[in-house]
């Protein structure tokens, strides 16, 4: 079975701070994504990563960045963190043509004070 | 962007009891896929279906894919307390551009 962890299911931060949440795949799947789900708004796409190196914007990348330097590993970036990014924060990998069939990690929720 | 809508937004059923959700968009997919996500857990899939009027069975799960592949449905037959969770529909459009999800359908079956 595909595996997706997430280093932390629950964070609390302070409005500034800069903020990694990491996540790792063991099923060798080139295409990773990040995304934040907020009631009411359904998952949406902050960055995704089709190979080491790269990294493409979703639809709300402002206030985020992202690594991708091993090919299991994907991270995000909140360069300095506000409280409008309380949120839950879900990672996915996918293999190569795969129609959109992601596997996700079990979430981070963060909070932002 | 397009948008995918799903409704009811929240469902409350006793258990044994059927329901249907739905999922519409007005552009058409490509593919479209069905999650269910549980408390404090990430979205899990369950279906992908691919072709207008697909039907596809998962055990007490029933997914069909509208004719003009711009809507779906996701019934289940004698739902049990363990159906409870967060269903999500996503779709990716035809020019494979762009995946979205929709907002959900939250689900509380009561033993």
């Amino acid at each position: 079975d595909v595996k997706v962890t997430q280093s932390s299911r629950y964070l609390v931060k302070r409005t500034g701070e800069k903020v990694f949440l990491e996540c790792v795949q063991d099923m060798d799947h080139e295409n990773m994504f990040w995304y934040r789900q907020d009631p009411g708004l359904g998952l949406r796409l902050i960055y995704f990563s089709y190979d080491v190196k790269m990294k493409e914007k979703g639809d709300i990348p402002e206030g985020y960045s992202v690594s991708r330097e091993k090919k299991e590993r994907f991270s995000l970036i909140l360069e300095s963190a506000s409280t409008n990014q309380t949120s839950m924060y879900l990672c996915a990998s996918s293999p190569p043509d795969s129609g959109n069939e992601q596997f996700f990690g079990p979430g981070t929720r963060l909070t932002v004070l | 962007t397009q948008l995918l809508e799903q409704s009811p937004q929240f469902l409350s059923i006793q258990e044994g009891e059927n329901l249907t959700v739905y999922c519409n968009s007005s552009s058409v997919f490509s593919s479209l896929q069905w999650y269910r996500q549980e408390p404090g857990e990430g979205p899990v899939l369950l279906v992908t279906v691919v072709t207008g009027g697909e039907v596809k069975k998962l055990k007490r799960l029933t997914f069909q894919f509208g004719d003009a592949r711009k809507d779906s449905s996701l019934h289940i037959t004698a739902a049990q307390p363990g159906d409870t969770g967060l269903y999500l529909c996503a779709g990716e459009d035809n020019y494979g551009q762009n995946f979205v999800f929709g907002p959900g359908t939250r689900l509380s079956v009561l033993p």
